[in-house]
């Protein structure tokens, strides 16, 4: 039972060039979203973040767009970066008179920027 | 940067014996939180804590687990009869508000012979 969905397992992308991370989500109860970075051997890194009445967020060179319809969600990276190499994981929460910080994750898509 | 802190970061044992994972949340954060990950899986809720009381738990979350705040700063969790399933890193987290940023420890890998 996969609620939110990462569909490639790893993504490389040449440094100074454009990486977009996909999402996929089953639960309409879901209304907010968050992008984590994770290096090997630390925890998970809260990213960026959008609740369900916006379309777009950005901070600096990460821009997460949400698409309801869609059930989708992209993190954008621009311009890549060799420190951005990690994995990232996309995870949704009922939270809004739902779960309080279940969040569920995605397996994950390992990015890899090359230099 | 305040952190929030995790002991042992990798603890092996036998099946059956108890196992206690420790976390030092951040200390002005309200909401704690463990997660765990299985090798080459996804990262999985196990419960959520706030006031001294569970407020969520998954279904992962049985009666070998349990979770302590003993003191104002420590939040543990307990595997009272660990199985081979339960090899896993687990990941203690803390939020300031509901539905704020969490923010994860470096994780505890338990590995379970």
């Amino acid at each position: 039972d996969q609620q939110v969905k990462q569909n490639s397992p790893s993504l490389s992308v040449q440094e100074g060039r454009i990486s977009i991370l996909n999402c996929d989500y089953t639960n309409s109860m879901f209304d907010y979203f968050l992008w984590y970075k994770k290096y090997p051997a630390e925890g998970p890194t809260f990213l960026i973040s959008i609740s369900s009445i916006k379309d777009k967020n950005e901070d600096g060179r990460f821009t997460v767009f949400l698409n309801k319809s869609a059930k989708h969600l992209s993190l954008h990276i621009v311009p890549s970066q060799p420190g951005d190499s990690a994995v990232y994981f996309c995870a949704a929460s009922a939270g809004y008179g739902g779960s309080q910080g279940n969040l569920i994750f995605g397996k994950g898509t390992k990015l890899s920027v090359k230099p | 940067e305040p952190e929030v802190t995790q002991t042992p970061s990798h603890q092996v044992t036998q099946m059956g014996q108890e196992v206690i994972l420790r976390c030092v949340p951040i200390s002005n954060h309200l909401y704690f939180y463990w997660y765990r990950q299985i090798l080459g899986q996804k990262v999985e809720f196990l419960v959520s804590f706030y006031n001294n009381e569970i407020s969520e738990k998954s279904e992962i979350f049985d009666d070998q687990f349990s979770v302590e705040r003993p003191d104002g700063s420590n939040f543990t969790l307990k595997i009272r009869s660990t199985k081979l399933e339960d090899s896993a890193m687990y990941f203690c987290a803390s939020s300031e508000i509901l539905y704020g940023e969490l923010f994860f420890g470096e994780g505890s890998r338990l590995t379970v012979l």
